[in-house]
């Protein structure tokens, strides 16, 4: 059964501060890996999709890695800013088809002004 | 830019009440999602559901649950005799392809007393 772990489970970093926020996952046979953003009471905001064949994908000031074989992935994110500050979801689709995703349960972050 | 909507977005019912949770995927969607989230806790999948049929589902999603897309812009998620257990955010997500991004749902916030 795949698990996926996020580390740290919170940070709190000054403004303009670059930051990564780690993922693991237990299965190496997955087929994509999507970052997502929740804020409070929210729902949640993709941020990046990494097919499971990518090494990584950017998006503006986020960047997003993928070590399939190790099962691990990263998100950077560069010269950051209050606005920032929200939960960071990864999210795992191990079975293709229109299987769910499989949750971490979330890096809270914190960017002081 | 296209998005997932969700009503209600609270829900108050009391035990062994019948819910119905509504959903309007994003329109050239094929693929539809539920996910809950229980306060605190990690999100969890539901069930998929494609060509108008559940795709996949887990262990989660017992008898008690169905899902239905009653016309041609509509998902919903009905929950027959709501537990106290029940009460969680719940998510609904929609994708153009099986293994394509999943775009969430703002959530229906379900409290059952």
């Amino acid at each position: 059964k795949q698990e996926v772990t996020q580390i740290p489970a919170a940070l709190s970093v000054p403004e303009g501060e670059n930051l990564v926020l780690n993922c693991s996952f237990t299965d190496s046979a997955i087929y994509n890996l999507q970052w997502f953003r929740q804020d409070p009471g929210k729902g949640l905001t993709s941020l990046l999709l990494i097919q499971s064949s990518q090494r990584e994908q950017t998006s503006g000031r986020l960047n997003a890695s993928l070590d399939k074989s190790s099962g691990r992935s990263t998100l950077y994110i560069a010269a950051s800013q209050p606005g920032d500050s929200a939960t960071y979801l990864c999210a795992v689709n191990s079975g293709g088809g229109a299987d769910g995703l499989t949750f971490g349960k979330g890096t809270h972050l914190i960017i002081q002004p | 830019e296209p998005e997932v909507t969700q009503t209600p977005s609270h829900q108050v019912t009391q035990m062994g009440q019948e819910v119905i949770l509504r959903c309007v995927p994003i329109s050239n969607h094929l693929y539809f999602y539920w996910y809950r989230q229980i306060l605190g806790q990690k999100v969890e999948f539901l069930v998929s559901f494609y060509n108008n049929e559940i795709s996949e589902k887990s262990e989660i999603f017992d008898d008690q649950f169905s899902v239905e897309r009653p016309d041609g812009s509509n998902f919903t998620l009905k929950i027959r005799s709501t537990k106290l257990e029940d009460s969680a955010m719940y998510f609904c997500a929609s994708s153009l392809r099986d293994i394509y991004e999943q775009y969430f749902g703002p959530g229906t916030r379900l409290t059952v007393t």
